[in-house]
């Protein structure tokens, strides 16, 4: 079971709010991800980060915004909540370097549903 | 552009048969290619993966057939069962030695295993 949370699980909130999605590890991960899955189940990335301080947009066009000021913590903002933004927001985590056996592998929180009304 | 293009986007099959779930790549730099598995209300996680340099991965009821040449690959799933009814996603990456790597994911299959 890995060790990477989302809260909150389910948000519900109106059109202009301002929210912050949390994503926790305690794998001690250098590299954090955020994903946007749509209905259709298809990941989109649209932040990553490798290590403190470090934060990149990923292929998806985003207007959320990350910060990475802990490693343990990759917290994702919308400024102005719209319901264009309607959708489950994945957060995962991976070794710099594996160490585990594995090549290469993300651990992926449970996921946020967000709906903007 | 799909980088990685996966099919079937729905698949329902009897208990007991075979599920095969097919993805194919373009980028030839690509030199990993792991299966995801997502159950509803879960993030995915990694079910089992293959290098390139070989061209079948068995892991119990799961195998990963490869085709290096046609740039494809695909999940087999042995005596299928209820409790494999999850979305599948392939995926591709390049491994790098600076530790950059993205993974780009199928679109994803919707299994669905009946008694």
């Amino acid at each position: 079971e890995a060790d990477i949370y989302q809260t909150p699980r389910y948000l519900v909130i109106g059109t202009g709010k301002k929210i912050t999605l949390e994503c926790s590890q305690t794998m001690g991960h250098d590299k954090m991800y955020w994903y946007q899955q749509d209905p259709g189940m298809e990941l989109h990335l649209i932040h990553y980060s490798y290590g403190v301080n470090s934060t990149e947009k990923g292929d998806l066009s985003s207007e959320s915004t990350v910060s990475r000021i802990r490693t343990e913590h990759f917290p994702l903002t919308l400024e102005s909540a719209r319901p264009s933004h309607t959708s489950q927001y994945l957060c995962a985590s991976s070794e710099f370097f594996p160490t585990s056996g594995r090549v290469y592998e993300q651990f992926f929180g449970p996921g946020t549903r967000l709906t903007v009304l | 552009q799909q980088q990685v293009k996966q099919s079937p986007q729905s698949l329902i099959v009897q208990k007991g048969g075979i599920s095969i779930i097919n993805c194919a790549y373009e980028n030839t730099a690509f030199d990993y290619f792991p299966w995801y598995q997502q159950f509803p209300g879960k993030g995915p996680a990694l079910l089992i993966a293959i290098r390139p340099d070989v061209s079948e991965k068995k892991e119990g009821r799961f195998t990963i057939s490869f085709n290096k040449s046609a740039k494809q690959f695909s999940l087999h799933i042995m005596d299928s069962q209820p409790g494999d009814s999850a979305t599948y996603f392939c995926a591709a990456v390049r491994l790098s030695n600076f530790g950059n790597e993205k993974l780009t994911f199928g679109t994803g299959t919707r299994l669905t295993i009946i008694p």
